[in-house]
């Protein structure tokens, strides 16, 4: 399933380093999310946005920023990656009022050494 | 903002038996309940939804429940098989403001199915 794609899907980076994880979809959603999964903890979400004008902090944000380049791009940079920040990343998309459920990406796997 | 508890946080069932998670949440105002499943190394995905005008609802093995009055929902597995084996997660939709549409997920449940 392509509609949501996420680049890379593993990236090894040092501490300190600036890293951005990048999303791109075609489902043509106005609703993008970066959220975070460590186990145990579920999906926490970081960032969302509702459309290109629009960015909204989500559980846990610091540390990191976003940035909505297009409707169907949305990214997700660490200034500074510090190894608390090593999880598995996954964007998703969703229609207004998440009428059919969110779709998600194949995800990330970043680790911070 | 809402919060949603998930239970049990690990399962384990013998193939063919029944499988029940349950979620809570705290917002009377979420009105959209969908459910997750996680296999290993992989995306979550959307199996089943729930609307908060309807109290049941059914796709083959799988069924979720909701009771508003309550504010839980439930996820019914029938005749669990093990490649039912992975993680699920509840989530809530919020109706709120900047929050409208946003899911609140659980921490999600580990079901393991043994043959």
């Amino acid at each position: 399933d392509a509609d949501v794609t996420q680049t890379p899907r593993n990236r090894i980076t040092k501490t300190g380093k600036r890293i951005m994880l990048e999303c791109s979809q075609t489902k043509g959603h106005d609703r993008m999310y970066w959220y975070r999964q460590d186990p145990g903890l579920g999906l926490q979400l970081i960032y969302y946005s509702f459309d290109v004008k629009d960015i909204n902090k989500g559980e846990i944000s610091d540390g990191y920023s976003v940035s909505r380049q297009a409707q169907a791009k949305f990214s997700l940079s660490l200034e500074s990656a510090i190894p608390n920040q090593t999880a598995l990343y996954f964007c998703a998309t969703s229609d207004l009022f998440s009428r059919q459920g969110s779709t998600f990406g194949s995800g990330t796997r970043l680790t911070v050494v | 903002g809402e919060n949603v508890e998930q239970h049990p946080s690990t399962l384990s069932v013998q193939e063919g038996d029944s499988a029940v998670i349950k979620c809570t949440y705290s917002d009377s105002a979420s009105n959209y309940f969908p459910w997750y499943k996680q296999e290993l190394g992989k995306r979550p995905q959307l199996i089943i939804d729930i609307r908060s005008n309807v109290g049941e609802k059914k796709d083959q093995r799988i069924a979720v429940t909701l009771n508003k009055t309550a504010k839980h929902f439930s996820l019914h597995i029938t005749e669990t098989q093990p490649e039912d084996s992975a993680v699920y997660f509840c989530a809530a939709s919020g109706n709120r403001g900047s929050t409208l549409g946003r899911l609140y997920f659980g921490r999600g449940t580990q079901l393991t199915v043994w043959p």
